[in-house]
C-alpha cells in the first residue's frame, strides 16, 4: 500500500517569502502531524490535524500554520521565511483514534533551505 | 511539562556486542512509547513500540522495556550488525493519547564497528 507522500522533496526559498508543503497520508489514516527536524533541535512537534481540525499545536510562532482537507491531505504554510526555518519538515500519518496511537508512519520529508 | 530525555547521544559498539539506549519521560499520562531508526537521508522508521500495559516486548534482536513507576524505557539491540548503524529516537505521547502528538528524545547515533 502507498506510504505517506510529501511534496515537494526539496525547496529553496529566499528570506521573507512564504512556502506551502503538502502531505498525503496513508489511506484510512485521519490524523496528520507535522515535525521540524534540525541537527541542533531534533524532531520538534509543529501541529496535529484530525478530521480537518487542529487538535494540538507546538511552540512555534504564528508564521507556521496548517490545515487539513476532507480527504485527510494536509498542508503546512510558513510565511515570512527566516534563515532559521531551514530544516527537514516531516509529516506523519496515523489512524488517529482517541487514546490510542496506531500506525504512526513518517513521510520522506521536505528539505527546505532558506537563503 | 512534556519532555523526553535520551541517553547516550552517541554509542559505538563492536559488531556482535549489545547496545542499550535509555529514555525518561515526564508525563505520567503517556501510554505509548515507540522507537524509530533513521538512516542518513531517510525517513524515521518505526522499529518497535510498547504500550503502558506491557513491561517488555521483543522482536528478534530488538527488545524494549518499560518501567512506568520510574518513567523509564529502554531499547536493547543484541548481536549488533553494521546495518544497525543509524540514529535512534525514542518518543512518548503526552496526554495519554488524547491526540496523536509525540514528543521525541534528542536521538542516539549508534555506530557498529565491523
Amino acid at each position: 500500500k502507498a506510504g505517506v507522500t510529501q511534496t515537494p522533496r526539496y525547496l529553496i526559498k529566499t528570506r521573507g517569502q512564504q512556502v506551502t508543503l503538502s502531505c498525503s497520508p496513508i489511506s484510512g489514516h485521519r490524523s496528520v502531524s507535522w515535525y521540524q527536524q534540525t541537527p541542533g533541535q531534533g524532531l520538534q512537534f509543529l501541529f496535529e490535524y484530525f478530521s480537518e481540525t487542529q487538535r494540538n499545536k507546538g511552540n512555534f510562532p504564528g508564521r507556521f500554520s496548517g490545515r487539513q482537507f476532507s480527504n485527510s491531505r494536509s498542508e503546512m504554510n510558513v510565511s515570512t521565511l527566516e534563515l532559521g526555518d531551514s530544516a527537514l519538515y516531516l509529516c506523519a500519518s496515523s489512524f488517529g483514534g482517541a487514546s490510542y496511537v496506531y500506525g504512526y508512519t513518517f513521510g520522506s520529508g521536505t528539505r527546505l533551505t532558506v537563503v | 511539562g512534556e519532555n523526553v530525555e535520551q541517553h547516550p547521544s552517541t554509542l559505538s559498539v563492536q559488531e556482535g556486542d549489545s547496545a542499550v539506549i535509555k529514555c525518561t519521560y515526564s508525563d505520567s499520562a503517556s501510554n505509548y512509547f515507540p522507537w524509530y531508526k533513521q538512516e542518513l537521508g531517510k525517513r524515521p522508521q518505526l522499529i518497535i513500540d510498547i504500550r503502558s500495559n506491557v513491561g517488555e516486548k521483543k522482536d528478534q534482536r530488538i527488545a524494549v522495556t518499560l518501567n512506568k513507576t520510574a518513567k523509564h524505557f529502554s531499547l536493547h539491540i543484541t548481536e549488533t550488525q553494521p546495518e544497525d548503524s543509524a540514529v535512534y529516537f525514542c518518543a512518548a505521547n503526552p496526554h495519554g493519547g488524547a491526540t496523536n502528538k509525540l514528543i521525541f528524545g534528542t536521538g542516539t547515533l549508534l555506530a557498529v564497528q565491523p
